[in-house]
């Protein structure tokens, strides 16, 4: 069945670095991808969504591209910030522009410092 | 996107009781769902909440455990019944259909649940 694959935690980080969390995939369809951040003691808020292949989804500085050919999702921050220290879901909607389910990795916690 | 509330927004409850949960939108919504966040672990989705009709559970959920509520198109309800320590997680609605494509789903704040 279709899954998501992320990078483990957790990601320790010094203020300014640049950010790298790895995610791939496996899908049977043509799958919608997404982002999702959850900051301590909150819910989830979407960060950003790809729904083809080479769409670039960003937002606060943070990207990823939809990579068919190597089926991944990798999400990317030039200069991190304390305050983007949260666990960070790569997740996928099986089929683009349905109405489906979301299917989530394992979340990927990144603690920056100052 | 549409605001989501749910409450109880945390409780703490006895082995053997239940508790319902409910989820409210400021708009009329399509779809909503219902996920279990179990501690330090990934969300894994419990059930589709459909609107007049039963909701759809995803394989390892059952009715009688997780009963859930659809009166109308902004409001839904679950409810953990004869709860043991192994309920205890975050639990989220999620709703598509506010603005964000039909494959877009935001999420409420949760519902931390502890039992005893």
């Amino acid at each position: 069945g279709d899954s998501v694959t992320q990078m483990e935690g957790p990601v320790t980080l010094s203020e300014e670095a640049f950010l790298t969390i790895n995610c791939t995939y496996t899908a049977t369809g043509y799958p919608s991808l997404f982002w999702y951040v959850q900051y301590p003691g909150e819910g989830l808020q979407l960060l950003l969504k790809a729904t083809k292949a080479d769409d670039k989804g960003s937002n606060k500085g943070f990207e990823a591209t939809y990579r068919k050919e190597t089926t991944s999702f990798h999400l990317e921050k030039g200069s991190v910030q304390v305050s983007d220290s949260a666990v960070y879901f790569c997740a996928l909607s099986p089929f683009s522009g349905g109405y489906n389910k979301l299917i989530f990795g394992a979340g990927t916690r990144l603690a920056v410092h100052p | 996107s549409a605001v989501i509330s749910q409450k109880p927004s945390r409780d703490i409850c006895q082995r053997g009781t239940s508790l319902t949960i409910q989820c409210q939108v400021d708009s009329q919504v399509t779809m909503m769902f219902w996920y279990r966040q179990q501690p330090g672990q990934s969300l894994t989705l419990i059930a589709t909440a459909n609107q007049g009709s039963e909701a759809t559970y995803e394989s390892g959920f059952v009715i009688d455990k997780f009963p859930i509520s659809r009166p109308n198109l902004t409001f839904s309800t679950l409810t953990v019944s004869n709860m043991s320590p192994e309920d205890s997680s975050i639990y989220l609605c999620s709703v598509i259909g506010s603005g964000g494509g039909t494959d877009t789903q935001y999420f409420g704040p949760g519902t931390r649940l502890t039992v005893l």
